[in-house]
């Protein structure tokens, strides 16, 4: 089993459209949780980290469930920009961050 | 842009051959990590230096061995190179090993193993 797995999609959404990504871990001592977008044939970058209260950046909501061990992204009105993989990721101490393979979204005219 | 510069950015090699790849690390940050890309999959963890020492590594082989300089840049060195190692290769830098450190990426660099 992934330490860390995500649904690959593609996902296909037209603009405006809202759109939720769902990841779950199996390392129960993760500590720390983090979205990363990664645009094509470029480096991942950090959307935004992951807490146990929820934490939202303009259209992105991020949430945590600790007892499921399950995280979620939400986008809200999608934009084209919005295009690209995203890379759910957990951490825990001084272990490295441990990526999932990936959702990839593509938002559509 | 996150002040990480990897290069080079692309690299062709053959099979059995030596590659070396080079990471410059954010001002003021001690910690480098580098990471294996497969096309359609996410990065893989292969080792973390810290301070000039390594401080942990991933599942692979070693012939992936790696190296960090006073200055905290770092290398990765990959020897007698397989097909299966043509990838994207990422340095991740950040100030501390903990969780609580934000790891910025560099660009990259893909390497094509013929």
């Amino acid at each position: 089993r992934k330490e860390v797995e995500q649904d690959p999609g593609p996902f296909n959404v037209p603009e405006g459209a809202t759109v939720a990504f769902n990841c779950t871990y199996s390392n129960s001592a993760s500590q720390s949780f983090f979205w990363y977008r990664q645009d094509c044939r470029k480096e991942p970058k950090l959307l935004m980290s992951v807490y146990s209260s929820g934490n939202e950046d303009g259209r992105f909501t991020a949430q945590l469930n600790r007892a499921s061990q399950y995280i979620s992204l939400l986008i809200r009105d999608s934009k084209l920009s919005d295009s690209a993989t995203y890379l759910c990721v957990a951490a825990s101490g001084n272990t490295p961050l441990v990526f999932g393979k990936g959702t990839r979204l593509s938002v559509i005219a | 842009e996150t002040g990480v510069t990897q290069s080079p950015t692309h690299l062709i090699k053959t099979r059995g051959q030596q590659v070396t790849l080079r990471c410059s690390s954010q001002s003021g940050h001690n910690t480098v990590s580098w990471y294996q890309q497969a096309l359609g999959q996410g990065p893989q963890f292969i080792f973390q230096y810290y301070r000039e020492e390594e401080n942990g590594r991933g599942n692979f082989p070693p012939r992936f061995s790696g190296l960090q300089f006073p200055n905290y840049s770092s290398e990765l060195n990959v020897n007698a190179l397989e097909l299966d190692d043509s990838a994207l290769y990422l340095c991740a830098s950040s100030l501390g090993t903990g969780d609580e450190n934000i790891q910025y990426f560099g660009a990259g660099t893909r390497l094509s193993v013929l």
